[in-house]
Formats: structure tokens, C-alpha cells, sequence
């Protein structure tokens, strides 16, 4: 059955940097976009960025780019978004989410990780 | 950036009622609409995408319609395990992805 595992979440201090990575198993991942979307406690779902399946295509939400960074190890099944310079509104949890559709996204997501928490404070 | 509005914010039912939540968008987004549900603690759960077709293995009391800028999710008959947050997200003017605000659905 198709897993999505986050790691890498935890307490940092603001203007730090953070890599949280994503392990999939399950499917083809090197043939799936895959995504990353955040929630702050108590709030919303927020997308904040795609990568395309070969690792070619990547656009981010307008709020986080410059910041955050995506990329995949297709050899490792892993996902990865880097996040530097962490401000306290960063705090959320962060998950990674795989397309419904493999080759080109159709840009829903069907399955999802169970999160890792950031907390961005001194 | 197309915006997402849902309604009501909180919907409050008992089991075995009807449920409808609505979603409303900005722009038109043709049928590029999916539903999502969230239980606490959990992350969120894809129901229905493109507007009305359901994801696996997601029971037949959800369906979801509309087209355009207006969209319904109905739960024809609530189970106890229906209440939760239910977010709408669309595709049809990307990027960005949006979401909306969420419904709570609460016994």
C-alpha cells in the first residue's frame, strides 16, 4: 500500500535552516509529482510547492519562494524540501503528498504523510 | 489567485441526517474541484476529485457536484465517522493550488 513517511521536524531557532524529507514506498514514485503542503495549529492546508515527477518542474507558492526548496531522489524514493531561514510563522506542520495521476500532475492529491511538526522559536 | 469560499464555517447534524457543504470560487474552475477530509490529528483525506468523482475506496454517501464557481459536497446519511473538517482545493487556475477555509462538521 502506497506510505508516505515525513521526517526532520523539530524545534529551531528563527533564521535557521531545516531539510524535512519524505520516504515513499508503495508506488512508482519516480513516476508521481509530488507536493508539499503545511498547516499552522489550529489552521488551514496550505500548498507550497510541486516538483514533477523527474524532478524537471518545480514551482512554489508565492509566499514561501526564494526560501524553500524542493527536490527528489528518485534512487531513494525520497522527497526533500529544505527550508531556510525559518521565521516563527513557519511553525505548522509540513506534509509531502503524492499526485492522484503519474506523468503529468492533474493537481489533486490522493495519498498523504502523517506530517512532521515544525516549531520555529527561540 | 483564485479564492476559495466555503460555507457554513460550522455545520452542526446528527447521524443519520444529510449533509451539505458548499464551496464557493472566485473565478470559474470549470469541474477542477476536489474535496478532502480531515479528522483530528490526522492528516487529510482525498474524497472526491474533478467534482464529483469519488477516490478509492470512499463510500457511496459522499458525492460531491457542481460546476463552474459552485460546488456541493452531500453525505447522504452521516455516520458517527463523518464528523470532521472538510476542505475544498482547486487545480483550475494553477499555481497556486488553493484551499479553502474548511467546514467543521460537528454532531
Amino acid at each position: 500500500q502506497v506510505q508516505l513517511v515525513e521526517s526532520g521536524g523539530g524545534v529551531v531557532q528563527p533564521g535557521r535552516s531545516l531539510r524535512l524529507s519524505c520516504a515513499a514506498s508503495g508506488f512508482s514514485f519516480s513516476s508521481y509529482g509530488m507536493y508539499w503542503v503545511r498547516q499552522a495549529p489550529g489552521k488551514g492546508l496550505e500548498w507550497l510547492t510541486i516538483i514533477s515527477y523527474d524532478g524537471e518542474k518545480k514551482n512554489y507558492a508565492d509566499s514561501v519562494k526564494g526560501r524553500f526548496t524542493i527536490s527528489r531522489d528518485n534512487s531513494k524514493n525520497t522527497l526533500y524540501l529544505q527550508i531556510s531561514n525559518l521565521r516563527p510563522e513557519d511553525t505548522a506542520v509540513y506534509y509531502c503528498a503524492k499526485d492522484i495521476l503519474g506523468g503529468s500532475p492533474w493537481h489533486f492529491l490522493d495519498y498523504w504523510g502523517q506530517g512532521t511538526l515544525v516549531i520555529v522559536s527561540s | 489567485e483564485i479564492v476559495l469560499t466555503q460555507s457554513p464555517a460550522t455545520l452542526s447534524l446528527s447521524p443519520g441526517e444529510r449533509a451539505t457543504l458548499s464551496c464557493r470560487a472566485s473565478q470559474n474552475i470549470l469541474n477542477y474541484l476536489a474535496w478532502y477530509q480531515q479528522k483530528p490529528g490526522q492528516a487529510p483525506r482525498l474524497l472526491i476529485y474533478d467534482a464529483s468523482n469519488r477516490a478509492n475506496d470512499i463510500p457511496a454517501r459522499f458525492s460531491g457536484s457542481g460546476s463552474g464557481t459552485d460546488f456541493t459536497l452531500t453525505i447522504s446519511r452521516l455516520e458517527p465517522e463523518d464528523f470532521a473538517v472538510y476542505y475544498c482545493q482547486q487545480r483550475g487556475n494553477w499555481p497556486p493550488i488553493t484551499f479553502g477555509q474548511g467546514t467543521r462538521l460537528e454532531i
